[in-house]
C-alpha cells in the first residue's frame, strides 16, 4: 500500500514553477522520499529523492520538511513537456517501489 | 547504454492463448522487477529478481502467470492461459545495487491486449 496522499491533479502555467505537494505523516526515521513521473505511455522516469535535507538536481528540487511528514517537488520553469503524473514514493533501502495513484500534472500554454 | 529493452512494444492476442513478454535489463543491473499497470488498479509489483534469483512474486495474480531471469541479461513474463483481464501495460525495471540512492530504470512497456 502506497504510504503518501497527492492531489490527484494539478495546472501549472507554462514557465511558471509547479509545486507538488505530499504528505507521509507516517513516514519513518530510515525511510527515504523518491519522486518519479510517467509521461504519457512511457515507462516512470526517476526525478529526485531525499531523507532528510532539501535536494535539488538538474530536474527538480525537493524540500522536506523538518518533521519528514510533508514534501514538496518544485519544477522551477515548467514546460509543455513536464505534462505527467508524478508520483511520490517512501520506502527504506532496497525494498521496492509502491505507487500509489500520483498527480497528474497539466502544463498549459 | 540502450537502457531496458522490452519486446514486443505491443501484443494483440487472442483470449486463451500464451503470451510470452520479454525483458533485457541494463547491463550490470542485478536486480529485475516487472509491473503491470492498469487504469483500475494504477502500477503493480508482479515480481522482482535479485541476482537471477525470485526474491518477492506475491503480486503475481494467480497461477496463470509466471516469470523466469534464466540468466542476468534477459528475463520473460508468461501468461498461459491468457483472458480479457490480463489486458494492460507490463513495464520491466532494472538497478543495480545502488537503486536506493537512484531507483530504476524502466523500459517503454509492452502494452498487451487480450480479445
Amino acid at each position: 500500500d502506497a504510504k503518501t496522499t497527492q492531489p490527484p491533479s494539478m495546472d501549472c502555467a507554462e514557465g511558471r514553477a509547479a509545486n507538488l505537494p505530499c504528505n507521509h505523516s507516517t513516514i519513518s526515521g530510515n525511510e527515504y522520499v523518491y519522486w518519479y513521473r510517467q509521461i504519457h505511455s512511457q515507462g516512470p522516469q526517476y526525478i529526485i529523492h531525499g531523507l532528510k535535507n532539501n535536494e535539488t538536481n538538474e530536474m527538480a528540487s525537493l524540500i522536506i520538511t523538518e518533521d519528514r511528514k510533508s514534501s514538496t517537488l518544485i519544477l522551477p520553469h515548467a514546460t509543455l513537456r513536464d505534462t505527467a503524473v508524478y508520483y511520490c514514493i517512501v520506502r527504506v533501502g532496497n525494498t521496492p517501489l509502491v505507487f500509489g495513484k500520483g498527480t497528474r500534472l497539466s502544463v498549459i500554454a | 547504454d540502450a537502457g531496458v529493452i522490452q519486446s514486443p512494444r505491443h501484443e494483440v492476442t487472442e483470449m486463451g492463448q500464451e503470451v510470452t513478454l520479454r525483458c533485457k535489463p541494463i547491463s550490470g543491473h542485478d536486480y529485475l522487477f516487472w509491473y503491470r499497470q492498469t487504469m483500475m488498479r494504477g502500477l503493480e509489483l508482479l515480481i522482482y529478481f535479485n541476482n537471477n534469483v525470485p526474491i518477492d512474486d506475491s503480486g503475481m495474480p494467480e497461477d496463470r502467470f509466471s516469470a523466469k531471469m534464466p540468466n542476468a541479461s534477459f528475463s520473460t513474463l508468461k501468461i498461459q492461459p491468457s483472458e480479457p483481464r490480463d489486458s494492460a501495460v507490463y513495464f520491466c525495471a532494472s538497478s543495480d545495487n545502488s537503486f536506493y540512492l537512484y531507483g530504476y530504470t524502466f523500459g517503454s512497456g509492452t502494452r498487451l491486449t487480450v480479445v
